[in-house]
Parts: structure tokens; sequence; C-alpha cells
């Protein structure tokens, strides 16, 4: 069965280093969104992506952050300076087209750690 | 803005148990419910959904209504078992033209043999 994945599983930087966070939606999929959970907290919409560009952010999602497909398959989040309330887990998620019914998929996730 | 409140937890349970989550919603359209779960060290995982009113979504003994007239979508199970032990999340899409899902604090679950 068809997943999403994402690497690294796990990233270390410290405050003020750029972090790049990966994913690979499903291949058919048109849709894709970051999603990131605090720890503890609740899981938190970023940001979602379709046709090439961004199609709707949270507040959350300030000028430190910028996503982007670059190859027609992976869905890059980019975060230019972090800073140690960046810590969270992100995830990643894609859908095969719009509408409130269908499903979104979701990636294992990326542990960002910012010391 | 739309917002989702489920039970704190942990809730623990010992096998067999019956289950009750509960999870309330606020939206200004006609969202879709959802229930996501979340076992350790993995990512979350549809469990079920319901797309309008008096819908209900069932998947691996679990199930939920969607109840407009009390803006609810409680979690059940008849029967729990110690593989069922894990974060469950509520969450809605709110039919916009993104769809994003927004989540419930979510509620973790602990089934003890």
């Amino acid at each position: 069965e068809p997943e999403v994945t994402q690497t690294p599983s796990h990233q270390v930087t410290q405050m003020g280093q750029e972090v790049i966070l990966r994913c690979v939606p499903i291949s058919n999929h048109l849709y894709f969104y970051w999603y990131r959970q605090i720890l503890g907290q609740k899981v938190e919409f970023l940001v979602s992506f379709y046709n090439n560009e961004i199609s709707e952010k949270s507040e959350i999602f300030d000028d430190q952050f910028s996503v982007e497909r670059p190859d027609g398959s992976n869905f890059t989040l980019k975060i230019r300076s972090t800073k140690l309330e960046d810590s969270a887990m992100y995830f990643c998620a894609s859908t095969p087209r719009g509408g409130a019914t269908y499903e979104q998929y979701f990636g294992p996730g990326t542990r960002l750690t910012v010391t | 803005g739309d917002s989702v409140t489920q039970m704190e937890g942990p809730v623990t349970l010992s096998e067999e148990a019956f289950l009750t989550i509960n999870c309330t919603y606020t939206a200004t359209g006609y969202p879709s419910l959802f229930w996501y779960v979340q076992y350790p060290g993995e990512g979350l995982q549809l469990l079920l959904k319901a797309t309008k009113a008096d819908d209900k979504g069932s998947n691996k003994g679990f199930e939920a209504t969607y109840r407009k007239e009390t803006t609810s979508f409680h979690l059940e199970k008849g029967s729990v078992q110690v593989s069922d032990s894990a974060v469950y999340f509520c969450a809605l899409s709110d039919g916009g033209a993104t769809n994003k899902l927004i989540f419930g604090t979510g509620t973790l679950l602990a089934v003890q043999p």
C-alpha cells in the first residue's frame, strides 16, 4: 500500500541554523500539508500546498518557514533560522484531491530538536 | 474559528472494558469529522470518519456518530484490547478550499491486561 515517507526521522540542530525536512507524498496525490505537534500539545496545521503554490497557511507559518516541491516527488519544509520553540514533531500529509471527505494520509513524522 | 474539544486523558481501562472518548466541535459550516489514532512511535492513521450529520463511522470495532444537534462525535468501542493503547485524536475538516484538519488535544488510552 502506498504511504507517505519522511526523512530524517529525527533532526537535532542548533538555534539559528537552517533545517530542511523532507517528505515524499503518495504519487498520485495533489494536495500536500505540513502539521506540527509540540510535545504534549495538539497537532497544528502549518501550511497547505496545491498546484505548486501555497493555498493556505496558519499564523505559525511566518517568514521563517517555506515549502517547496522541487522535483515533482519531494515536498520540503524549510525553517531558515530555527528557534527553541520550533522543537516539535513535524508531520507531512497528502490527499488525492480536494474536498472534506477525502482522507489525509500522514507520514511517520520528523522529530526536530533545537538546542 | 473552528475548534475541537476532546476529553483529557489519560484514560486507563482493563481489557474488554467499554470505551468512550468524548469529542465536541465548533464549526461555522458543515465539517467532516474524523478520528485519527497514533500508536507509539508512529504517525497518524485514520481510524474512521463521518461526512454528514447522523452518519456513523466505524472501523476495527470503533464507532462514532456525527451528531449535529449536540455538535459531538464521541468515539466508542465495546471491548478494548491491549493493542488499542494509543493516542486518539478527534479532528474536523472545515471543507474550505484547502480542507485543513483541525485537531483536538488527543486522548491517551492505556489498556491493561
